[in-house]
């Protein structure tokens, strides 16, 4: 079956720190690539994502790379600020026909990011 | 103008007793799910409906039942509610997630 792997937090950053979030994923065919960022008491935010190997997604200053060869979707930062304190969620589903539709999401751990100003 | 909408966003109650969590999407995807938080962060599906017809139950215990007057509603009632139903439960529609429901059992 499908699973995600994030790397283990909590990760702790001082304001403009890089911030690198590791996410390895195992599935069938080729998947979609997500990153959901939840804010403390807050629901869960598309954050980016990618459909197809190569796709950079990007938002906000974060991005993510959907590295087929690795099975890998990092997610990267150049420079934090302490707004950016939540949990980040990895996740992948399967893409439906013409790439625009998608199944149910299987999600990693979630790691808690933590930036101090 | 809210995407994805639930109600109660938080639910406090007796072990025992049976609840109801409504869901309603104005997106106008087929597909809907419910998703559990634990209390570690985890999420898993739970079940997903594509216009109407339920499509995923990821063995989750028969007290829960969804039901889907319409493509634009799911809803989730729990019967004979346990401890460990205790997490907070998210309404999602396609990609776009609701605010989610806490529930806490006593």
């Amino acid at each position: 079956g499908n699973s995600v792997t994030q790397m283990e937090g909590p990760v702790t950053l001082s304001e403009e720190a890089f911030l690198t979030i590791n996410c390895t994923y195992t599935a069938t065919g080729y998947p979609s690539l997500f990153w959901y960022v939840q804010y403390p008491g807050e629901g869960l935010q598309l954050l980016l994502k990618a459909t197809k190997a190569d796709d950079k997604g990007s938002n906000k200053g974060f991005e993510a790379t959907y590295r087929k060869e690795t099975t890998s979707f990092h997610l990267e930062k150049g420079s934090v600020q302490v707004s950016d304190s939540a949990v980040y969620f990895c996740a992948l589903s399967p893409t439906g026909a013409g790439g625009t539709s998608y199944g149910k999401l299987t999600f990693g751990q979630g790691t808690i990011l933590t930036v101090h100003p | 103008d809210t995407a994805v909408s639930q109600t109660p966003k938080y639910l406090v109650t007796q072990m025992g007793n049976d609840k109801s969590i409504k869901c309603e999407q104005n997106l106008g995807h087929d597909t809907m799910y419910w998703y559990k938080q634990d209390s570690k962060k985890f999420l898993k599906i739970m079940f997903s409906y594509n216009n109407k017809e339920l499509i995923i139950n990821e063995t989750v215990p028969n007290r829960f039942s969804p039901k889907s007057p319409d493509k634009a509603h799911l809803n989730l009632h729990i019967n004979s509610l346990e401890l460990g139903d205790s997490a907070v439960y998210f309404c999602a529609s396609s990609l776009n997630f609701g605010p989610g429901t806490r529930l806490t059992v006593l």
